[in-house]
Parts: C-alpha cells; structure tokens; sequence
C-alpha cells in the first residue's frame, strides 16, 4: 500500500537559514512526488514534483527537493528561508503503476522567525 | 484564468441534515478530485474523475456520501444524514494530462468548503 510520512508536526527556522522539511514515502512501484503549500485561508498550492530524470528538482519560491530512491525520500529544501515561508506544506505520492490516487503526508508546519 | 472555486465557502449544519457542496474546475481540466482534510490533520482522498470513465469512489467513507460530475464540467459532493464527524473542510482539485503520462499532472486546489456539523 501506499503511504507518506512527514515525521514533523512543526520546523522551526531562523530567517536567512536554510531549512528542510522531510518526508518519506512507500510505494510498490515506482513513485511520482509532490509538495504543496497551504498557506492561511487559502487553497494548497502547487510547489514542485518529481516525476522521472534528474532526482533534483527546482520549483516554486527558491523551493527544490531531491528524490533519493534508496532512502525512500523527498526532502523539501530552501536554502535561504524568509518570513513568508511560514506556512504548512504537504508532501504526496502517486504510484506510477497505475492508481490515479495521491496520497498526502499529515503536513508540516514551517515557522520562518525574524 | 480562473481557477478551482467551490462553493459554499462555510456550511454550517445540523446532525442529520443533508449537505450537497459544488466545484467548479478549471475549463478544460479532465480530472477532478474531493478530499477532506480533518483538522490537524492531512488531506483524505474520498473520490476520482477523469472524463466519462467510472469514478474511483474508493475513498468515500460511507454510503452517506456521494458525488456526481456531468461530463468534463461542474462536480457535486452530497453528504446525507451528516454526523459531527463529517465536520472538515472538503477540497477540490482539478487535472489535465500531461506529457510525463497518466498520475504525472498537476493538481489545482479550489479553497475548499469548510463544513460544520452541530
């Protein structure tokens, strides 16, 4: 069965630090990647996915991860964060072989301070 | 362009009312799905479209729930006989295929309707 884990509720960060939010994953096949951010009271937003080729991928706001097939893992990184990265990101996973389901970590709240 | 809406943004209910929430998807988007997302908690997949095949109605937690989508357009999410444990905001994605093959797109979130059960 599929399944996602973002082992932490909460990342606290400095601003101007990098940060990095985990997640690892468990699929039969071979995995598609997502990250989404939802920010307050506002829909998730679309960040970056890993869909096959290079295993580092650049997305939205300065946002990049890196597939790491032997680890099973999809870390989210920043390398500078700012305030307004604040926010709670979802990290989710489809298997290539067929199903048409995503299945979403329980999130991570990122807490950028000044 | 616009985006997902749904509508209504709240609804708030009494236990045993029927509730019936709508999407709108992206024009053009083939695939449109329903999550909910309890407080605190992640998103739970309740149902799939994709054009006119037969939905994947896996995740629907019950037979109280049902939804419906004509064609490639609007899709309606009915909850019956709603429990206090259907209070959750209930989020709507919208897809289109693209090259990286089926699962490889992108979804785009409506901002969700937030329901409470009282």
């Amino acid at each position: 069965a599929q399944s996602v884990a973002q082992p932490e509720d909460q990342v606290n960060v400095a601003e101007g630090n990098p940060l990095t939010v985990k997640c690892t994953y468990s699929v039969s096949g071979n995995p598609y990647l997502f990250w989404y951010v939802q920010y307050p009271n506002r829909g998730l937003q679309f960040l970056l996915k890993y869909i096959t080729g290079d295993n580092l991928v650049k997305g939205s706001y300065g946002f990049e991860a890196e597939f790491n097939k032997s680890q099973t893992s999809f870390p989210l990184k920043k390398p500078s964060a700012l305030v307004s990265d604040s926010a709670l990101y979802f990290c989710a996973v489809r298997d290539s072989s067929g199903t048409y389901k995503y299945i979403f970590g329980t999130g991570t709240r990122l807490k950028v301070l000044a | 362009g616009a985006g997902v809406s749904q509508s209504p943004s709240n609804k708030v209910t009494e236990k045993g009312k029927d509730v019936e929430l709508r999407c709108d998807p992206i024009s053009g988007h083939t695939a449109l799905y329903w999550y909910r997302q309890r407080l605190g908690q992640g998103l739970e997949f309740l149902i799939y479209f994709q054009g006119n095949s037969a939905p994947d109605k896996s995740g629907l937690p019950s037979d109280r729930f049902s939804a419906e989508r004509t064609g490639e357009s609007v899709s309606t999410l009915t909850i019956q006989r709603t429990q206090q444990e259907d209070s959750a905001v209930y989020l709507c994605a919208s897809s289109f295929p693209t090259s990286g093959g089926a699962g490889a797109e992108t979804q785009y979130f409506g901002p969700g309707t937030r329901l409470l059960v009282l």
